[in-house]
């Protein structure tokens, strides 16, 4: 089956406490991107990526790490995770970065 | 700036009341506008793509339509299993991978 699969689903933690949610598809994509969801604000783009070793800030890319070391994986870390970083997480995939995305189920952070 | 308006903020219709959801787009070199259905708990799911003025698209009970600055997203006769929030999302020709979503329409559908 077809999928981007994001972990973990839910995680709570606390300030500075490295993170990373991992996020992998199984299409063969060559574009894969991270979005954050907080209400009243919608999707924003956090990075990009277009091809494996070739990653690009979005428009909220601060304190946020990302790397593309194989086409299935992209990863997304957090260096030292602050409460303004709470927001659901969405991964999402496609061919050649068409805009017909493909999304994993969302990581919910929290952070204490 | 880009930026990618969407509205109402919600909207609450009646079985089988047709309506339309509005995207407006102050975009430089539109690449394509995309819709979106997100439903609670869930990552969005692909609707439709259009790349230029004009141009339409139909799946059952939605219809996309693009003009050179909106897009609407046409209802008819819509079912309670059409409420979710609806995501129009533009991809730009100038920076190739980037993307900016509207805020969403959250459409609830009362049988």
């Amino acid at each position: 089956e077809a999928q981007v699969t994001q972990n973990p689903r839910y995680l709570i933690t606390v300030t500075g406490k490295k993170l990373t949610v991992t996020c992998s598809q199984n299409m063969n994509h060559e574009y894969m991107s991270w979005y954050r969801q907080d209400p009243g604000l919608g999707l924003r783009q956090i990075y990009y990526s277009m091809n494996v070793e070739v990653t690009d800030k979005g428009d909220v890319p601060e304190g946020y790490k990302v790397s593309r070391k194989e086409k299935r994986n992209f990863p997304l870390i957090l260096e030292s995770p602050s409460p303004n970083q709470t927001s659901l997480y969405f991964c999402a995939s496609s061919f050649k970065g068409t805009g017909e995305l493909f999304f994993g189920e969302g990581s919910r952070l929290t952070v204490l | 700036e880009d930026q990618v308006t969407q509205s109402p903020e919600a909207l609450r219709l009646q079985e089988g009341e047709s309506s339309s959801l509005n995207c407006s787009y102050t975009v430089s070199g539109l690449r394509g506008l995309f819709w979106y259905r997100q439903d609670p708990g869930k990552g969005p799911e692909f609707l439709f793509t259009l790349y230029s003025a004009g141009e339409e698209k139909e799946k059952e009970r939605l219809k996309a339509t693009l003009t050179k600055k909106e897009s609407f997203l046409h209802i008819t006769a819509p079912k309670p299993e059409d409420s979710a929030t609806y995501l129009c999302a533009a991809f730009f020709n100038t920076n190739a991978g980037k993307s900016t979503f509207g805020d969403g329409t959250t459409l609830t559908v009362k049988p």
